[in-house]
């Protein structure tokens, strides 16, 4: 079955510090990926998005991600946190097995700013 | 701002009572879904209509329903409310059925 896992449900970096949050995706062929951002109170916001070409994504807010087809990943980086960051993070990818065209989500890793 | 309204934006509701959360977009896409996001178990996929006319069941549909009278709304309605409805629920809109979503504000609702 298809998955998606972010095997880091919270991590806490210091501002400035960079930034790696894990994803990996489980499917037969090589998946749409996408990254969403939310803030505390707010729904979720695209940050980025793989389709195909270019395996490295540039996002919004200086995030980008590295599509790699070997380890099944798709990591969201960011080389200079802002305190502003923190936030939850969402990876996602689409049900193709299902007849629902929606996307998977998954559980989310939250990030934690220290100043 | 084109995007999608939901509301209300929060909602304290005796268990029993029927509610109705809405979700309108104007952005014209075909697919419409509504997730409900709970603590350590992530968004889930509640209903989901590919185009007006047709509806879906997502993961967790049972004591929910909705219908898609026209392209831009998408309602869901909560029969009999109970405890464990209590969650915040996510309206998202989609142009293609495997593309990105867009999502609402949410919608808080509190069943006691």
């Amino acid at each position: 079955a298809q998955s998606v896992t972010q095997p880091d449900i919270h991590i806490t970096v210091s501002e400035g510090a960079s930034l790696e949050l894990r994803c990996n995706y489980s499917y037969g062929a090589t998946p749409y990926l996408f990254w969403y951002v939310q803030s505390p109170g707010q729904g979720l916001q695209l940050l980025l998005k793989y389709f195909s070409g270019d395996t490295l994504v540039q996002g919004i807010k200086g995030f980008e991600a590295e599509f790699k087809r070997s380890q099944s990943s798709f990591n969201l980086r960011k080389p200079s946190v802002h305190w502003s960051d923190a936030a939850e993070y969402f990876c996602a990818a689409p049900n193709y097995g299902g007849s629902q065209g929606n996307l998977i989500f998954g559980k989310g890793t939250k990030l934690s700013v220290k100043p | 701002i084109a995007g999608i309204t939901q509301a209300p934006t929060s909602q304290i509701l005796a268990a029993g009572r029927r509610m109705t959360l809405r979700c309108t977009q104007d952005m014209r896409h075909n697919a419409m879904y509504w997730y409900r996001q709970d603590l350590g178990l992530g968004l889930r996929l509640i209903h989901y209509s590919n185009t007006a006319g047709t509806t879906g069941k997502g993961e967790v549909p049972d004591g929910y329903s909705v219908s898609r009278a026209n392209t831009d709304d998408f309602p869901l309605t909560l029969a009999s409310a109970v405890p464990s409805q209590t969650s915040v629920y996510f309206c998202a809109s989609s142009s293609l059925a495997a593309g990105e979503l867009f999502f609402g504000e949410g919608s808080r609702l509190t069943v006691l």
